[in-house]
Parts: structure tokens; sequence; C-alpha cells
């Protein structure tokens, strides 16, 4: 069965304290794994697309990182501003699907 | 582009009565989805269309739930007759060609 698990499922940092989010997914034939972030009231905003084990994305002080089993989302030096939920996706490896399979979320505080 | 569109972003309604909520994809994407979020369950794919065909409503919860998508700008999901255990918010999301999905800001549907 198609599952995406995230961990931890939150996770407190102070300011400036680097940490990491962790993705594993068991998803036939993955065709991308997707971070999203998505702040309270609104509506899952796309982050990152990474298609294949070894690439890595960058946004400010996120990257993404992909292996064969997992992702992690890096924050580097955060900030109260990065205080959000972050979802993590696979899409699915049969052709014509367009499902995505998202994993529950890690929400992250960010103190000052 | 404006991004997706959802209405109305509220909604509160009585046990028994009809809902309708209404969406706008992005222009140009050929993928369309239907999502509920609770905390209890987290991010659930209720129905996906493709070229405005519907291709799996496996997660749609009962018969009481139905969603069509006349032409590609719109696409309505309506809950008939809604009950509490509907309370939830729902999110329309299209997609992109590289398998991203954007979201629209949701309708907080209440039941009472």
């Amino acid at each position: 069965e198609d599952q995406v698990t995230q961990s931890p499922e939150a996770l407190r940092l102070q300011e400036g304290e680097s940490s990491s989010l962790n993705c594993s997914y068991t998803v036939s034939g993955l065709r991308g794994l997707f971070w999203y972030r998505q702040d309270p009231g609104k509506g899952p905003e796309f982050l990152f697309t990474l298609y294949s084990a070894g690439e890595e994305k960058e946004k400010e002080r996120l990257k993404a990182t992909l292996t064969k089993k997992e992702s992690f989302l890096h924050i580097t030096a955060p900030k109260p501003e990065d205080s959000a939920t972050y979802l993590c996706a696979g899409l699915h490896g049969s052709s014509n699907t367009g499902k995505l399979i998202f994993g529950q979320g890690t929400t992250l505080q960010v103190k000052p | 582009d404006a991004g997706v569109i959802q209405s109305p972003r509220h909604e509160v309604t009585e046990m028994g009565q009809e809902v309708t909520l209404r969406c706008k994809p992005i222009s140009g994407h050929d993928y369309l989805f239907w999502y509920r979020q609770t905390m209890m369950r987290g991010l659930e794919l209720l129905i996906y269309f493709n070229n405005n065909v519907p291709i799996d409503d496996s997660g749609m919860p009962e018969d009481r739930f139905s969603a069509k998508m006349p032409n590609a700008s719109f696409s309505t999901l309506k809950i008939q007759p809604s009950e509490p255990r509907d309370s939830a918010v729902y999110f329309c999301a299209s997609r992109a060609r590289g398998g991203e999905q954007y979201f629209g800001p949701g309708t907080r549907l209440t039941v009472t």
C-alpha cells in the first residue's frame, strides 16, 4: 500500500536553531516527491518537487533532499515566520495518475 | 493568474441542508482535485478529474457527496443532505504539468 510518513509530528525550535524534517515513503514507482507549507487557515502552498534520488532544491532557508526511501527538509537558521505545518506528498508512478499521497505533516514552531 | 478560486470561504448550515462548494482552477491545468482536511484525518483526497472527466472517486465518503466538472474552468462539490460529521475544510487544487498541485484557500464548512 502506498504510504507517506512524516516525523516528527511537531517540532519546536529556537530562532537560529537548524533542524531537519523527515518524510519516509513507500509509493509505487514514485514519479515525484513534493513539499508544501501550510499556514493556519490557508491552503497548502507548493514549495519543491524532487524527481530522483540525489536531487536537492533550495529556497531561502529551506533545502529539500531525496533518497530512494525518504526525503528531508532542512531548515537552516529558522526565523519565527518559518512556523507552519510542512507536508510532503508522493506522486504515484502509474501513468496518467495525478494522485498525490500526503503525509500527516510536521508542525514547526520557531520561537524568537 | 489569480490562482485557484473557491467559494464560499465559510459556510454554516444546518444538518439536512444541501451544501454546494465551488471551484475555479488555474487556467491551463488539466487536473482538478477535491480534498477534505480535518485534525483527525489530515488531508484526504475525495475525487479528481482529468480533462473534466472524473478519474477516481474512491475517496468520496458516501452517496451524499457528489462532484461535477461541467467545463475546464468550473467544478462543484455537493453534499446532500449534510451531517455534522461533514464539518471540515474542503480544498480544491489544480495540477500543473510538472505534477505539482496548487491549492485554493479552502471552504470551511460547519454543519450544526
